[in-house]
């Protein structure tokens, strides 16, 4: 089974800090995806990447960017965390080699911005 | 734009009966479907995914069928279990089948 790893599991930050999450797969997976999970709005993409050094703008990218240093690491950067970015977030990939191409997600971090 | 939506928020039932969570989309192109099911305090996962027009498709008791007259793709299971309490996520494959869009989730509570 597809294994994705997050780090940190667990973040508390204040307002106007600098927060970086990492994600790493193992399965040589060439999409990578980040998401926040909010209640009442389930699960939203920010930002995904089909390969090392390629970005793309998901439905609420705003406050956030993104890197994917390589095929295997995609991270994701608050650089100025906001309250409103207090919420869980999900790091996923897939091989995508079709519609039908199911998504492994990580087992999510929980970020609190004070 | 494309969109999934998921009209019951919370659904509560006792063991043993069956249960349908109600999955509608919009979409201009083709579309594939998918459940994810969300345990307490876990991650996401792959539940079942749509075939063609009309085709059921069933995993671990769950099924559901698409039905592109109506765009909906309800799940359904006809006796659930303690087990079977989650979150359960309706998504749709985007034009590119690059990214999923979610539906906002459909949490079961089951009751012994």
């Amino acid at each position: 089974e597809a294994a994705v790893t997050q780090s940190p599991r667990n973040k508390v930050t204040v307002t106007g800090g600098n927060v970086t999450l990492s994600c790493r797969q193992t399965n040589s997976h060439n999409y990578m995806y980040w998401y926040r999970q909010d209640t009442g709005h389930g699960l939203r993409l920010i930002h995904y990447s089909y390969g090392a050094g390629n970005l793309q703008i998901g439905d609420v990218p705003d406050g956030y960017k993104a890197t994917r240093t390589t095929q295997e690491d995609f991270f994701l950067l608050l650089e100025l965390a906001s309250p409103s970015q207090t919420s869980l977030y999900f790091c996923a990939s897939s091989d995508m080699t079709g519609h039908y191409a199911e998504q492994f997600f990580g087992p999510g971090t929980r970020l609190t911005v004070l | 734009g494309d969109s999934v939506t998921q009209t019951e928020g919370l659904v509560t039932l006792t063991k043993g009966l069956p249960v349908m969570l109600n999955c509608t989309y919009q979409t201009t192109y083709s579309p594939f479907l998918f459940w994810y099911v969300q345990h307490l305090n876990e991650a996401p996962k792959l539940l079942l995914k749509s075939s063609t027009d009309n085709k059921r498709t069933e995993h671990q008791g769950f099924y559901a069928t698409l039905h592109k007259s109506s765009s909906s793709f309800h799940l359904q299971k006809s006796s659930v279990q303690l087990s079977d309490s989650a979150l359960y996520f309706c998504a749709l494959s985007d034009p590119g089948g690059r990214a999923l869009i979610f539906g906002t989730g459909t949490t079961v509570s089951v009751s012994p």
